[in-house]
């Protein structure tokens, strides 16, 4: 079964450092990217940007470029997101996906990964 | 870029059918077909629909159908049944890399 799973929530305050995960089964994990989506409560999806794990390939949308980093380790099958300095607005829900091409369609989703930043 | 437009709400009876919009621009929707729907339930991930404008994902009901015109993308629902309650997202190739993805504001999907 093609599958992402994501690592679980995490609460953590202004200014610290958060780095997050989703891990691959099922699948060449170096063959497909991987995308990352935020979800703030009530709102719509976002899209982040998107990695490809064969050669570290990464794109970020305009609105994110700068503000979080995206990174895979092909030998665990893992990407990850990460922020050196979160702020109250980096709280939400981010989901990882399978993308079938750089700006192409999300399958399978993962279950997700609440972060809540507050003082 | 601005995000593709949908209507934030859409209802139908058991039975009907609905069809959800998505409106881009001449530079998107108008000339890819990088067009995906995902139906995401309260409390759950989002899930695929169809990807590359009209095709189904393996598994996902025939009830289920997409279609574009122009810059506009559709995603229809026939014979309603009350599990299709959720929040409906398109989603779109934004026509240059720089950009990436588009995604719709959402629509929730009422069966009454």
């Amino acid at each position: 079964e093609v599958q992402v799973v994501q690592s679980g929530p995490e609460v953590k305050k202004p200014g610290e450092s958060l780095k997050i995960s989703c891990r691959g089964s099922g699948y060449n994990f170096t063959n497909y990217w991987i995308g990352w989506v935020r979800q703030k409560p009530g709102k719509g999806l976002e899209w982040m940007g998107v990695i490809y794990p064969g050669d570290s390939d990464t794109r970020y949308s305009p609105s994110f470029q700068g503000q979080v980093t995206i990174s895979a380790d092909k030998s665990i099958n893992t990407a990850y997101l990460q922020w050196s300095s979160l702020k109250a607005s980096d709280s939400a829900m981010y989901y990882c996906a399978r993308h079938g091409g750089p700006y192409k369609w999300f399958d399978p989703w993962g279950q997700g990964c609440l972060v809540t930043v507050s003082a | 870029q601005s995000a593709l437009t949908q209507p934030p709400s859409a209802s139908g009876s058991p039975g009907q059918s609905v069809t959800i919009s998505c409106t881009g621009t001449n530079s998107d929707i108008g000339t890819f077909t990088h067009v995906s729907w995902y139906q995401q339930r309260p409390g759950k991930a989002p899930r695929l629909l169809i990807y590359e404008v009209n095709k189904r994902l393996s598994g996902v009901p025939d009830r289920f159908s997409g279609s574009k015109s122009g810059n506009t993308a559709s995603l229809t629902v026939s014979g309603l049944q009350f599990e299709d309650e959720a929040d409906y997202y398109c989603a779109s190739y934004a026509g240059r890399n720089e950009l990436g993805l588009l995604f719709g504001g959402g629509t929730t999907l009422t069966v009454l």
